[in-house]
């Protein structure tokens, strides 16, 4: 099946720089790849997704990178927030069924 | 986007019971899951819920412990059969509407099972 690993674990970021996750997969069947964002004691939070035949996806602060041939795609945050810290979880879907990351806890220092 | 409830919210359960969980939408939806997320780790989908028919579990889960329900396009159950503590986790739903894959998620219902 689909293996989805994430880095960093944990990344801490001043308020206003950009913070970056990677996520590399494996199966090259996977055509779809959301990011979630999950705060304390709420469920996944969809805030950006891109398909297999795009490279790029911008949504004002938050934009994806897709690189299909190395098999792996990146978040990135500019102008971090407060606001912003939460724990963000990459994905890759292969017929609907998605297949996570272990999850980057991002925390942005006022 | 699609409004997900899910009941209970959380639930504090004895070993060898089971809990039931709901999902409740918005409105109708293609698809519809189930996962969980065991404490401070990723989700991991159980099984996807099929309307009318059995649903079809991932690797790992068996119709047995986790008996899925999806009786129309807006509804699914989910029990926990015969709990232990290492059934202690969050479950969540997830649903595709329509004909795209964008998969949104309920709220999650905390479960503790002492």
């Amino acid at each position: 099946g689909e293996n989805v690993e994430q880095h960093p674990s944990t990344l801490s970021v001043q308020e206003g720089d950009s913070a970056v996750i990677k996520c590399t997969y494996s199966d090259s069947a996977s055509n779809y790849f959301p990011w979630y964002k999950q705060e304390l004691g709420k469920g996944p939070q969809l805030i950006i997704d891109i398909r297999s035949n795009v490279g790029e996806k911008k949504d004002q602060r938050i934009a994806v990178t897709l690189n299909k041939t190395a098999k792996h795609f990146s978040l990135h945050i500019t102008e971090t927030q407060p606001e912003d810290s939460a724990v963000y979880f990459c994905a890759a879907s292969t017929d609907y069924k998605l297949s996570f990351g272990a999850g980057t806890t991002v925390t942005v220092r006022a | 986007s699609a409004v997900i409830s899910q009941k209970p919210s959380r639930d504090i359960c004895q070993r060898g019971t089971s809990l039931t969980i709901q999902c409740q939408v918005d409105s109708q939806v293609t698809m519809m899951f189930w996962y969980r997320q065991q404490p401070g780790q990723s989700l991991t989908l159980i099984a996807t819920a099929n309307q009318g028919s059995e649903a079809t579990y991932e690797s790992g889960f068996v119709i047995d412990k986790f008996p899925i329900s999806r009786p129309n396009l807006t509804f699914s159950t989910l029990t926990v059969s015969n709990m232990s503590p290492e059934d202690s986790s969050i479950y969540l739903c997830s649903v595709v509407r329509g004909a795209g894959d964008t998969q949104y998620f309920g709220p999650g219902t905390r479960l503790t099972v002492l």
